[in-house]
């Protein structure tokens, strides 16, 4: 069965300590890896997509990687404004289905 | 970006009525878009997903007679809360996948609260 698991559930950072989301996936082929931003009562935020083991992106203080069975979120120097929840969802490739499988989300707190 | 935009962003309703949630792509056009339902402090689950021109795929569990989903342009799709009762109070998100484009990413509207009073 497909599957998502991110890690930690919660984190809380100093303003400028640097850190890491988990996202741990098991799909039989992997479309596309994708991170998003979700703040409170809002819809989630496009950030990141990844398609193969190896690939990079990087957007201010985020940088997403993938191996072939989890990516990981890096935030360096993060600042107040980074708090949000993180959620990560993978793309199983499948004949005629585009469905995306999301993980529970990592929710960042930065203080200052 | 892409550009989701969903309305209204909240909505109070009674219980027994309907409510319609609209769901537009403003820059790209959209053959699959997803419906979700987010509860507090959890992930989004999935309801349904709706291909232009063709019937809604709901998922396991969700009631395809209470929430209608329509696709009817490449630009739009609508959710419709039947008969709505206070279990139905939630946070709807719906996303819109671009027909054309490198990437296969999914862009989210804003959100709609509903709360059935």
């Amino acid at each position: 069965e497909d599957q998502v698991t991110q890690s930690p559930e919660a984190l809380r950072l100093q303003e400028g300590e640097s850190s890491s989301l988990n996202c741990s996936y098991t799909v039989s082929g992997l479309r596309g890896l994708f991170w998003y931003r979700q703040d409170p009562g809002k819809g989630p935020e496009f950030l990141f997509t990844l398609y193969s083991a190896g690939e990079e992106k990087e957007k201010e203080r985020l940088k997403a990687t993938l191996t072939k069975k989890e990516s990981f979120l890096h935030i360096t120097a993060p600042k107040p404004e980074d708090s949000a929840t993180y959620l990560c969802a993978v793309q199983e490739i499948s004949p005629g289905t585009y469905k995306y499988i999301f993980g529970t989300g990592t929710r960042l707190k930065v203080l200052a | 970006g892409a550009v989701v935009s969903q309305h209204p962003s909240w909505v109070i309703c009674k219980s027994g009525t309907s409510v319609k949630i609209e769901c537009r792509s403003l820059d790209f056009q959209a053959t699959t878009m997803f419906w979700y339902r987010q509860f507090p402090k959890q992930s989004l689950m999935l309801m349904a997903t709706s291909n232009e021109g063709s019937k809604a795929t709901y998922e396991q569990g969700v009631e395809k007679d209470k929430f209608l989903i329509n696709h009817a342009s490449l630009t739009l799709s609508t959710l419709t809360v039947t008969s709505a009762h206070p279990e139905d109070s939630s946070f709807y998100i719906c996303s819109a996948r671009a027909t054309q484009g490198a990437g296969t990413e999914a862009f989210f509207g804003q959100g709609t609260r509903l709360t059935v009073v």
